[in-house]
């Protein structure tokens, strides 16, 4: 069974704080990471991938790989009440057709 | 909504009776998934398709049943609906060339 673990919160910051989310994982031979953005009752949105070791920023996410450590971490810089939301981390296997989520992470922006 | 729909957006329906959810795009990708999402489960993959008529089994598919006649449509059938299916069922798709998953609105399902 492939796991990916995230807390399941409720992370609470405060606006213009950064969000800090994180996600390990099982399977060693995993290649790709992503973080899905889900508000309450819509669909999941995707708002980063990331393919290798290190740190990838868009705007104000920045995601973080460590496969050593089998961790991924998602960054949200100037956080806004807009950003309160279910994150989701996935990881997709080694042939990449699976994807293995995690429960998800509950942030709410406090104005 | 990246082209994607999907059809009914909420159904009830009683358990025993058959029931067919259908996933439609207009962005001509070889892949799509279906997925369920329950709380405290996260989503779980059911079945997903890598081309016309191709189509694989996920972590979930005991129960379900998919098919898959043309590039656009792909059709997940509960053959028996039963009480523990109810669930929100997620379409996704991705292109051959990106590994990224983009998802439909879904589709609220109720067995009662």
């Amino acid at each position: 069974q492939k796991e990916v673990e995230q807390n399941s919160g409720p992370l609470s910051v405060p606006e213009g704080a950064i969000a800090s989310l994180n996600c390990t994982y099982s399977d060693r031979g995993s290649q790709s990471f992503f973080w899905y953005r889900q508000y309450s009752g819509k669909s999941p949105e995707l708002i980063m991938s990331i393919y290798s070791n290190g740190d990838k920023e868009d705007g104000r996410f920045t995601a973080q790989l460590n496969k050593a450590s089998q961790y991924v971490s998602l960054l949200i810089r100037d956080s806004q009440p807009s950003d309160s939301a279910t994150y989701l981390c996935a990881v997709g296997g080694n042939t990449g057709n699976q994807f293995y989520f995690g429960t998800g992470t509950s942030l709410t922006v406090i104005p | 909504d990246a082209g994607i729909t999907q059809s009914p957006r909420h159904k009830v329906t009683e358990t025993g009776t058959p029931v067919t959810l259908r996933c439609h795009q207009t962005e001509n990708h070889r892949y799509m998934y279906w997925y369920r999402q329950d709380p405290g489960h996260g989503l779980r993959l059911i079945h997903y398709s890598y081309g016309v008529k191709d189509t694989d089994k996920g972590e979930v598919s005991d129960g379900y049943s998919v098919s898959r006649s043309k590039t656009e449509d792909f059709l997940l059938t509960l053959e028996s609906a039963t009480s523990s299916q109810t669930s929100v069922y997620f379409c996704a798709i991705r292109g051959a060339e990106s590994y990224e998953q983009y998802f439909g609105p879904g589709t609220r399902l109720t067995v009662t």
